[in-house]
């Protein structure tokens, strides 16, 4: 599975968009980009997920480069809920085997 | 609908001790995974399952069996608790195939002194 960066913490101001980024330079065809976050000490929350087009869901939008080779999670509003650490993930089509990096402590400030 | 549910949450063992750590899902998925987060770091995949009566190691698989008798139903084990496997342990099962998603559960903190 390919190997991910991401940084270590952001900031973000509340009810501004929070922008996540990730590379993901050794990606092949098959693998997905996936996006987790963790609150506090709780399991990790699936976000979004893609493969090479742009994904939106009700959470959050995913932009993947056309080169695939990084990607960026997009919280259109942020909340103080957001707080969390976001984790981008890359794992085959065919096996949901998930290698968790460590992640982007994102911390969003009143 | 529960989801994945993990048995117990916290724990406090001994060095030597054994003990078996349960995770039950009811969303009929064939893949279940363990995995281990010490402090300030990411998840690391113990073992993990594609099926019934499947399992195969992860990344870091020493000190650690489990089973997978029922489909529903992933344990994991430590026959011998070491200092170093204090940690919260995390379960999580998905649906067969890619471009699905994994649910988690809870965690279980486990301390060993």
């Amino acid at each position: 599975d390919a190997k991910t960066t991401q940084p270590p913490s952001m900031d973000c101001a509340e009810g501004r968009a929070a922008n996540l980024p990730c590379n993901h330079s050794t990606i092949s065809g098959n693998e997905y980009v996936y996006w987790y976050r963790q609150i506090h000490s709780q399991g990790p929350q699936y976000i979004i997920h893609g493969l090479k087009n742009n994904e939106t869901n009700e959470m959050a939008s995913l932009i993947i480069t056309e080169d695939r080779k990084s990607s960026t999670l997009i919280l259109p509003h942020a909340t103080l809920r957001d707080t969390a650490v976001y984790y981008c993930i890359v794992t085959k089509y065919n096996f949901n085997k998930f290698y968790f990096g460590s992640g982007t402590k994102l911390n969003v400030k009143p | 609908n529960a989801g994945v549910t993990q048995t117990p949450k916290f724990r406090v063992l001994k060095t030597g001790q054994s003990m078996t750590l349960l995770c039950a899902q009811d969303m009929n998925h064939e893949y279940m995974y363990w995995y281990r987060q010490d402090p300030g770091m990411g998840l690391r995949l113990i073992h993990y399952s594609v099926g019934e009566g499947t399992t195969a190691k992860g990344e870091v698989p020493d000190g650690y069996n489990v089973s997978r008798l029922k489909k529903q139903n992933f344990l994991l084990g430590l026959e011998s608790a070491a200092p170093s496997q204090t940690s919260v342990y995390f379960c999580a099962s998905s649906d067969r195939g890619g471009n699905t998603e994994a649910f988690f559960g809870q965690g279980t903190r486990l301390t060993v002194v």
